[in-house]
């Protein structure tokens, strides 16, 4: 079955370094892939999206491309602040079900001034 | 203001007393979804529904139960909790068309303990 594969957490970096999570997929068919946010104490908010192979999401200076080669949809962010500090959720979509939905087991970002 | 509200937001009960987590949304979303958040494993879908009187299961659909009355009503029911659903819920909603496709709007999350 589909399936989202996170790198654990958390990530420790200080403000202004550059920040990568990896998520790696399994689906059959072709995905929709998202990057959701979680602040403390908040529900889930959604970051970016791609819905094809080799588009890019953006948003918020953050950012994934889909690659249906690797299937991996890897988040980066050039400059982190510490307003970045939360939890990351990769997440697809099922292409034959677009109902269905499954997410990785979060990666959380901590950072420091 | 565009929101999805869930209630109670923290509940203790004991195993086998039968509750209802109620949600609703005001944004006339077709599209609701219930999901269960336990560490390590993220988020896992519950039920979902695609519209009034539609629903289907998600991921880990036992235990629980669901219905669809009203647009913007989808209240969740566990008939006899157990411990092991001892959770973090989340409700979310979106537009028609392709549901979970659409940016999915999440509630604040609903705190279970079942002793």
């Amino acid at each position: 079955g589909d399936s989202v594969t996170q790198m654990e957490g958390p990530v420790t970096l200080s403000e202004e370094a550059f920040l990568t999570i990896n998520c790696t997929y399994t689906a059959t068919g072709y995905p929709s892939l998202f990057w959701y946010v979680q602040y403390p104490g908040e529900g889930l908010q959604l970051l970016l999206k791609a819905t094809k192979a080799d588009d890019k999401g953006s948003n918020k200076g953050f950012e994934a491309t889909y690659r249906k080669e690797t299937t991996s949809f890897h988040l980066e962010k050039g400059s982190v602040q510490v307003s970045d500090s939360a939890v990351y959720f990769c997440a697809l979509s099922d292409r034959d079900n677009f109902n269905k939905f499954y997410f990785g087991s979060g990666t959380k970002l901590n950072v420091k001034p | 203001e565009a929101q999805v509200t869930q209630n109670p937001r923290y509940l203790i009960t004991v195993t086998g007393k039968k509750l209802t987590v109620t949600c609703s949304q005001n944004m006339n979303h077709e599209y609701m979804s219930w999901y269960r958040q336990d560490p390590g494993l993220g988020l896992r879908q519950i039920y979902y529904s695609m519209n009034v009187e539609v629903t289907d299961k998600g991921d880990v659909p036992e235990g629980y139960k669901v219905s669809r009355k009203e647009k913007r009503n989808f209240p969740l029911i566990l008939e006899s909790p157990s411990p092991n659903q001892t959770s973090l819920y989340f409700c979310a909603s979106s537009l028609r068309g392709q549901g979970a496709q659409n940016e999915q709007f999440f509630g604040p999350g609903t705190r279970l303990t079942v002793l």
